[in-house]
């Protein structure tokens, strides 16, 4: 089956710890997305990769990194300096040529302790 | 500066009933609209989608409208089921330049449906 996994769906890290949240889709897109979303708000680009080995900044990429070394894989790292790490991860592909739609995964919910 | 906004928070509605669900955008470079569905702790679900040079866009159940010119769009849902019970997000898109597909999204109106 197609489409984009996330894991894990739930990660508890210590303040001040780096963590890698993992991305990878098998639709053959080229474009990837981060986002987050918190309690009651719409979802915010964190980054977004629209071919391997590049990517750029979305809205809120302070305290975040990311690489873009496969086609299917788009790793997200919380870093401590991100003030506000605790919230819900989604990840989303699409395809890069003109408008198309993104598709998400299940996300994942960070909480840090 | 938020330039997707969905000003009603949340909406209810008896099954059955017809659901509008109502969006405003500032940015007139946005020429691609979507609509998602999201349940708690899950990812958003693609719904319908409409381009600029349409004014409405209808799939099943589900209807899309666009107003260019008051640069509003809406989605309306008929008959509405208890499983359409879900938080619905905005999103809007323009074409050009290295932006490509990036996706701005509204704050989400969360859609209740009474049995």
């Amino acid at each position: 089956d197609g489409g984009i996994t996330q894991s894990p769906k739930y990660l508890f890290r210590k303040e001040g710890q780096n963590v890698t949240l993992s991305c990878e889709q098998n639709l053959n897109h080229d474009a990837m997305y981060w986002y987050r979303q918190d309690p009651g708000q719409g979802l915010r680009l964190i980054y977004y990769s629209q071919i391997v080995n590049d990517f750029q900044k979305g809205d809120i990429a302070e305290g975040y990194s990311v690489s873009r070394e496969k086609k299917e894989s788009f790793p997200l790292t919380v870093t401590s300096a991100q003030k506000n790490p605790t919230a819900f991860y989604l990840c989303a592909s699409s395809t890069a040529r003109g408008v198309g739609t993104q598709y998400f995964g299940p996300g994942t919910r960070l909480t840090v302790l | 500066d938020q330039q997707v906004k969905q000003n009603s928070p949340s909406l209810s509605v008896q099954e059955g009933r017809i659901s509008i669900l109502n969006c405003d955008y500032t940015n007139s470079m946005f020429d691609y609209f979507l609509w998602y569905k999201k349940y708690p702790a899950e990812g958003p679900t693609f719904l319908i989608s409409i381009s600029s040079i349409k004014d409405k866009n209808e799939d099943g159940r589900f209807t899309v409208f666009l107003n260019k010119s008051a640069k509003h769009l809406s989605l309306h849902i008929v008959p509405s089921q208890p499983g359409d019970s879900a938080v619905y997000f905005c999103a809007a898109s323009g074409t050009a330049g290295a932006a490509g597909n990036k996706l701005t999204f509204g704050g989400g109106t969360r859609v209740l449906v009474k049995p």
